[in-house]
């Protein structure tokens, strides 16, 4: 079993419409959560962290489930910008930095 | 945010040479990092990289194939030996995110096509 595991996607939605990614990590020594962005031929960057309480960012809210060991993020009102991969990221405690990737969820924003 | 470079950008190379990747951050940090990220994969830790220390390699990855270098705070080498095909994949270096020291900001890849 991998340690991060997301359905790959792709999503295909019209713009305006509300998605949902889920992300399931395997450690329950998990510590850190994170969501990237990943635009096509370009290096990963950080979306937003993710806490326990659950945070919102404009139009991305990132929720996390301990219990369940499961990890979501929700993007409203969808722009076309928004297509890109995203990728679910986990640190475990004592890992030092080291962060383990999901192979990323693909959104597709259509007209 | 740190701003981070690599060199090259992108190179073709022949099987069983080998490549050297720079990276170069406009910051002192204590930590990088290099990751792998095959085609239609996600990213790899290959290993960490610390000033004054050697680097601390992960499972499947060994100092004979991905030497690493660190001579200061802001620059750091990974350099992929005897290259074969499989090797192909971007190559990409981290560094923590400043206030955030648990999650990373990454450079922008080095794409190595290996023939």
């Amino acid at each position: 079993r991998k340690e991060v595991e997301q359905d790959p996607g792709p999503f295909n939605v019209p713009e305006g419409a509300t998605v949902a990614f889920n992300c399931t990590y395997s450690n329950s020594a998990s510590q850190s959560f994170f969501w990237y962005r990943q635009d096509c031929r370009k290096e990963p960057k950080l979306l937003m962290s993710v806490y326990s309480s659950g945070n919102e960012d404009g139009r991305f809210t990132a929720q996390l489930n301990r219990a369940s060991q499961y990890i979501s993020l929700l993007i409203r009102d969808s722009k076309l910008s928004d297509s890109a991969t995203y990728l679910c990221v986990v640190r475990s405690r004592g890992g030092g930095n080291k962060l383990t990737f999901g192979t990323g969820t693909q959104l597709k924003v259509e007209l | 945010s740190a701003v981070i470079s690599q060199k090259p950008s992108r190179d073709i190379c022949q099987r069983g040479t080998s490549l050297t990747i720079q990276c170069q951050v406009d910051s002192q940090v204590t930590m990088m990092f290099w990751y792998r990220q095959q085609p239609g994969q996600s990213l790899t830790l290959i290993a960490t990289a610390n000033q004054g220390s050697e680097a601390t390699y992960e499972s499947g990855f060994v100092i004979d194939k991905f030497p690493i270098s660190r001579p200061n705070l802001t620059f750091s080498t990974l350099t992929v030996s005897n290259m074969s095909p499989e090797d192909s994949s971007i190559y990409l270096c981290s560094v923590p995110l400043a206030g955030l020291t648990d999650t990373q900001y990454f450079g922008p890849g080095t794409r190595l096509t290996v023939l």
